[in-house]
């Protein structure tokens, strides 16, 4: 079965610090890959996804992440942070190639960002 | 667009008692999904519906849990009984599926469920 995994459950940064958070997924085939943001008190929106391609995928506000296959990791990066991007971050996977629309998340990384 | 609509947004229940999570897809979507978040386990699917028909539902903790998709605009979740260890965010989330393509899930607010 896949499985993601997120190994920094908790990250706190100063404002304009650099910011990467370590996603590693367990399938070895095809795989669609996908970054989550969920505010506080928001529901989950996506940042962005990674189908196919160059594997360095830029997001919305500023964000971007690198699909490294050969090490099954697809981090997240920002390079100068800001109080607004306090929330929760998750990673998905899902198989591709197939019609499941099944996505598996990893636990989570809550990000602080301190002004 | 209202996006994805859940109710009740917050559930407080007594063990033992029956609690009915409702969810409403945006127009037009055709794929709908339960997740459960918790502290523990971050973000598990618990079912997923395509056009009405429940397509997997391998996450479904027990059968205490029991979900139906009676038209393309209604879902629901339902735990009979209830118990503490079930007190998540119940997250809803739809998109529109054609062949195996893959479409953006959007989700709901969530429902947070405590049993008390």
């Amino acid at each position: 079965a896949q499985s993601v995994s997120q190994h920094n459950h908790h990250v706190i940064l100063s404002e304009a610090a650099s910011l990467e958070l370590g996603c590693n997924y367990s399938y070895g085939g095809t795989v669609n890959l996908f970054w989550y943001v969920q505010y506080p008190g928001q529901h989950l929106q996506l940042l962005l996804k990674y189908f196919s391609g160059d594997p360095l995928v830029k997001g919305i506000k500023g964000f971007e992440a690198e699909f490294i296959k050969s090490k099954f990791s697809f981090n997240l990066r920002k390079p100068s942070v800001q109080w607004s991007d306090t929330a929760e971050y998750f990673c998905a996977v899902r198989e591709g190639n197939t019609g499941f629309q099944k996505l598996v998340f990893g636990t989570g990384t809550r990000l602080l960002v301190s002004p | 667009d209202a996006g994805v609509i859940q109710s009740p947004r917050h559930e407080v229940t007594e063990m033992g008692q029956e609690v009915t999570l409702r969810c409403k897809p945006i127009s037009g979507h055709n794929s709908l999904f339960w997740y459960r978040q918790t502290m523990m386990r971050g973000l598990e699917l618990l079912i997923y519906f395509n056009n009405n028909v429940p397509i997997d539902d391998s996450g479904m903790p027990e059968d205490r849990f029991s979900a139906k998709m009676p038209n393309a605009s209604f879902s629901t979740l339902k735990i009979q009984p209830s118990e503490p260890r079930d007190s998540a965010v119940y997250f809803c989330a739809s998109s529109y599926t054609l062949g195996s393509a893959y479409n953006e899930q959007f989700f709901g607010p969530g429902t947070r469920l405590t049993v008390l």
